[in-house]
């Protein structure tokens, strides 16, 4: 089957600007995280969206918005970006039965904020 | 606060075996997970443990005990693909996942 679909995989912006990611997940997973990747800072997690609702937010300024249709399918936005905004986007999806909470990841985005 | 600790980066040698440990403290605890990560690709799921004990499966095992709050990945006759960072992440009370910061593995011929 296949797996989760980000898109762009890569994208260039420049600060002030804001930008939309999209994440399709598996097919019948219902869950959908957003996770932020630096260098030598790990995951950060921002949000999980559960059949459209957000479950979980990480400690994200308000500039990181996300939202999830129907469909599950679900996009993340970053306005007003800034430099330290340059990051790999990591959007994950998972059954999301209590247990083990196995997430299977995308490919992620590379934002390069300039 | 919630925090897990890995080492930041290791060395290893072809064919021999590594050990990299998780030490973590989190409000709550409802399995501990590792993923592998290449280089410029997702990561992916190795193992998850729930109970105290030893999780083999094939080269890699995955050790938990609870009561001292740590882990390891345990890797045998290591391969130059194994080269890669191996992520430490604790499911907390809320089951949130709460991630190391990674540790990069890198292996010599």
């Amino acid at each position: 089957k296949a797996g989760v679909t980000q898109t762009p995989r890569y994208l260039i912006k420049t600060r002030g600007q804001q930008v939309t990611l999209s994440c399709s997940p598996i097919s019948g997973h219902r869950s959908v995280s957003w996770y932020q990747q630096t260098p030598g800072q790990g995951l950060q997690f921002l949000f999980e969206y559960f059949s459209e609702t957000q479950r979980n937010k990480g400690n994200f300024p308000g500039r990181f918005s996300g939202r999830q249709f129907s469909n599950s399918r679900s996009e993340m936005n970053v306005s007003t970006l800034e430099l330290g905004d340059s990051a790999l986007y990591l959007c994950a999806s998972s059954n999301r039965e209590y247990g083990a909470n196995v997430l299977t990841f995308g490919a992620g985005s590379r934002l390069t904020v300039l | 606060g919630q925090n897990i600790d890995q080492p930041t980066e290791m060395t290893a040698t072809e064919g021999a075996i590594v050990q990299i440990n998780c030490t973590y403290q989190t409000s709550g605890f409802n399995g501990l997970f590792w993923y592998q990560q290449h280089a410029g690709e997702a990561p992916t799921f190795l193992s998850y443990n729930v109970l105290d004990g030893l999780e083999e499966k094939g080269r890699f095992s995955s050790f938990l005990s609870r009561s001292k709050g740590y882990s390891y990945l345990l890797l045998k006759e290591l391969q130059m693909k194994d080269s890669a960072s191996y992520l430490c992440a604790v499911q907390d009370s809320n089951y949130q996942l709460i991630w190391g910061a990674g540790t990069k593995l890198i292996i010599k011929p």
